[in-house]
């Protein structure tokens, strides 16, 4: 069975601080992909990043990084020098080989304080 | 290129009516999700198509709720009669290829309201 555990809820931080967002997954399959989405206030989903379980090297997309680890199951998302519009619900997600099914963590809501 | 596309964007309606909920995926994927989003349950998938074709509908909540993809363009979800706990956010989203590893692609979502 897939699960995705995002065991914070909500967080809230002050605008220019480093925030992380946790995100656990449980999984018996070899192959599988981990996603994060942010959900902005407007209400779409958007893709942010996808890593495969062969490849654990960490990436770094301007402010946004990500950190997994097979060896405790996370893959961690970073915001570094937060700002207002990172302000949104943001999602982890797995999906495992060949299923097409994304299984979705329940979303950690996280708030920018101007 | 037009992302999802998804109608309406809002619907009010009254319990008992039928509901029609539409999606136009992303030209070329072959796989299409039906989502529901609500406070409680979070993100659930409702029903998935793989090349029109129903693959998984193990998410449909009761038999008030069936989904069709009639062609590569198109596909609707169907809730009749509704219900006020219906009420939710309904996502559809499509992407390409076997195996779950490339992102699925969302529209913007109908916020569906049963009174």
């Amino acid at each position: 069975a897939q699960k995705v555990t995002q065991a914070q809820t909500e967080i809230s931080v002050v605008e220019k601080e480093d925030v992380t967002l946790d995100c656990v997954y449980e999984t018996r399959d070899t192959t599988y992909y981990l996603f994060w989405y942010k959900q902005p206030p407007s209400g779409e989903l958007v893709f942010l990043i996808r890593r495969n379980s062969f490849d654990e090297q960490n990436e770094i997309s301007g402010r946004y990084s990500w950190n997994f680890q097979k060896s405790t199951s996370s893959f961690n998302f970073t915001i570094t020098a937060s700002q207002v519009v990172d302000s949104a619900v943001y999602f982890c997600a797995l999906s495992a080989w060949p299923g097409n099914q994304f299984y979705f963590g329940t979303g950690t809501s996280l708030t920018v304080i101007p | 290129d037009a992302g999802v596309i998804q109608s309406p964007r809002h619907e009010v309606t009254e319990m008992g009516q039928e509901v029609t909920l539409r999606c136009k995926p992303i030209s070329g994927h072959d796989y299409l999700f039906w989502y529901r989003q609500t406070m409680m349950r979070g993100l659930e998938l409702l029903i998935y198509f793989n090349n029109n074709v129903p693959i998984d509908d193990s998410g449909m909540p009761e038999d008030r709720f069936s989904a069709k993809m009639p062609n590569a363009s198109f596909s609707t979800l169907k809730i009749q009669p509704s219900e006020p706990r219906d009420s939710a956010v309904y996502f559809c989203a499509s992407s390409f290829g076997r195996g779950g590893h490339n992102e699925q692609f969302f529209g913007p979502g109908t916020r569906l309201t049963v009174l």
